[in-house]
């Protein structure tokens, strides 16, 4: 059961610009939500987090937006950098369970 | 500090065979997760282990199986290995599961059944 879902497996965007990466859950225990990052042949890094109290959370260029009611969360990058290229995996956290969406995909171009 | 180690990096097996794969934590860290990535999927809840008892387990057959020791390192184990099993394992160290505390990773290990 996909309790965590990334719809978009990609996204381009140009330099400057922002990027917004959706996730979606299904979960209404889930109460802890993150972000990571993955480069090829590394493991995933850690983001950017927020807790189901809170609807924003931001972190220099990136922000984490919670909308419960929707049981929807979207990271914001802006600007964007080449060096942002890389999957973007969301993650929600409930106790000890954390559930992860398959990635997205996100290529900045100079 | 150290960060999270898997050990191998990389695995050719064989069809039928079985593998072992192993995963030191973040040094004090008690809690180890392991995921498997494949395309398409994302990243996909295996079984997640705390002071050396399973707590947690995604939908994955019995022929994954896992343990962790009186020092938190863990170990991953497949039987009867099919070609589907093709894919990246990673683990994650936590410090204390109920503290909402990010996940670190490994840089994972690659296994190609063939």
């Amino acid at each position: 059961d996909q309790q965590v879902k990334q719809n978009s497996p990609s996204l381009s965007v140009q330099e400057g610009r922002i990027s917004i990466l959706n996730c979606d859950y299904t979960n209404s225990m889930f109460d802890y939500f993150l972000w990571y990052k993955k480069y090829p042949a590394e493991g995933p890094t850690f983001l950017i987090s927020i807790s189901s109290i809170k609807d924003k959370n931001e972190d220099g260029r990136f922000t984490v937006f919670l909308n419960k009611s929707a049981k929807h969360l979207s990271l914001h990058i802006v600007p964007s950098q080449p060096g942002d290229s890389a999957v973007y995996f969301c993650a929600a956290k409930k106790r000890d369970d954390m559930r992860f969406g398959a990635g997205t995909r996100l290529t900045v171009k100079p | 500090k150290a960060g999270v180690t898997q050990t191998p990096r990389y695995l050719i097996k064989t069809r039928g065979q079985q593998v072992t794969l192993s995963c030191s934590p973040i040094s004090g860290h008690r809690s180890v997760s392991w995921y498997q990535q494949t395309p398409g999927q994302g990243l996909q809840f295996l079984f997640e282990y705390f002071s050396e008892t399973q707590r947690n387990k995604g939908n994955f057959p019995g022929r994954f199986s896992g343990r962790q020791f009186s020092n938190s390192r863990s170990e991953m184990n497949v039987s009867t290995l099919e070609l589907g099993d093709s894919a990246l394992y990673l683990c994650a160290s936590s410090l204390v599961g109920f503290t909402n505390t990010e996940a670190f990773f490994g840089q994972g290990t690659r296994l190609t059944v063939v």
